[in-house]
């Protein structure tokens, strides 16, 4: 299995540029997420799904979208790039069981991305 | 949502030597305990957790505490060694019907040789 990919490692967008972040996943797991990574502020959820075609905004949606038409691929959309979406993206997954999230969620690499 | 609040931010110790991070939460409904770390450059991974009906979990030479009166919950490092060099996550659920997990902001930890 080759669990969470993510792509492209690394971006560099101006301001006002749009792009999507890809995610996919091979362990046919209900959850996936997406967090986004700043120095000191720890991992902030941006949107999650528990499933093909259900979405949710955690912590810090503005700016992006995000779709699952398939269990194994959820993308992160940045509708127009903006210098505070400068980042690193973590896309994550996790089975959904009798308790819920409460499982490992498995991360993937990260993008890095620079908004000029 | 849940506010995880985490100390220290940095943490330098002895190689051979104990490491502590403690995390507090504010919603009492919380019964979902992860810690993951960070190593350089690489992905979060999880490390153990701990749920609401037990106080304390141990994997070998890391353990977590939990005290749900104070809502705080501890991890513990003995005979730290230079891969434990790392950052350390800790995060909150605040139970079954709950799919956002708080993070706190992180604690970095430099093992000295």
């Amino acid at each position: 299995n080759a669990g969470v990919t993510q792509t492209p490692k690394f971006q560099v967008l101006k301001t006002g540029q749009s792009m999507t972040l890809q995610c996919a996943q091979d362990m046919n797991h209900e959850y996936m997420s997406w967090y986004r990574q700043d120095p000191g502020m720890g991992l902030r959820l941006i949107h999650y799904s528990v499933g093909a075609g259900i979405t949710d905004q955690g912590e810090v949606p503005n700016g992006y979208n995000v779709s699952r038409s398939t269990t194994e691929d959820f993308p992160l959309r940045l509708l127009s790039a903006a210098p505070s979406q400068t980042s690193v993206y973590f896309c994550a997954s996790s089975p959904l069981r009798v308790a819920g999230l409460q499982e490992t969620q498995y991360f993937g690499p990260g993008t890095r991305l620079l908004v000029l | 949502g849940e506010n995880v609040e985490q100390h220290p931010s940095t943490l330098s110790v002895q190689e051979g030597d104990s490491a502590v991070i403690k995390c507090t939460y504010s919603d009492s409904a919380s019964n979902y305990f992860p810690w993951y770390k960070q190593e350089l450059g690489k992905r979060p991974q999880l490390i153990i957790d701990i749920r609401s009906n037990v106080g304390e979990k141990k994997d070998q030479r890391i353990a977590v505490t939990l005290n749900k009166t104070a809502k705080h919950f501890s991890l513990h490092i003995t005979e730290t060694q230079p891969e434990d060099s790392a950052v350390y996550f800790c995060a909150a659920l605040k139970g079954s019907n709950d799919y956002k997990l708080s993070f706190g902001a992180g604690t970095t930890v430099t093992v000295r040789a």
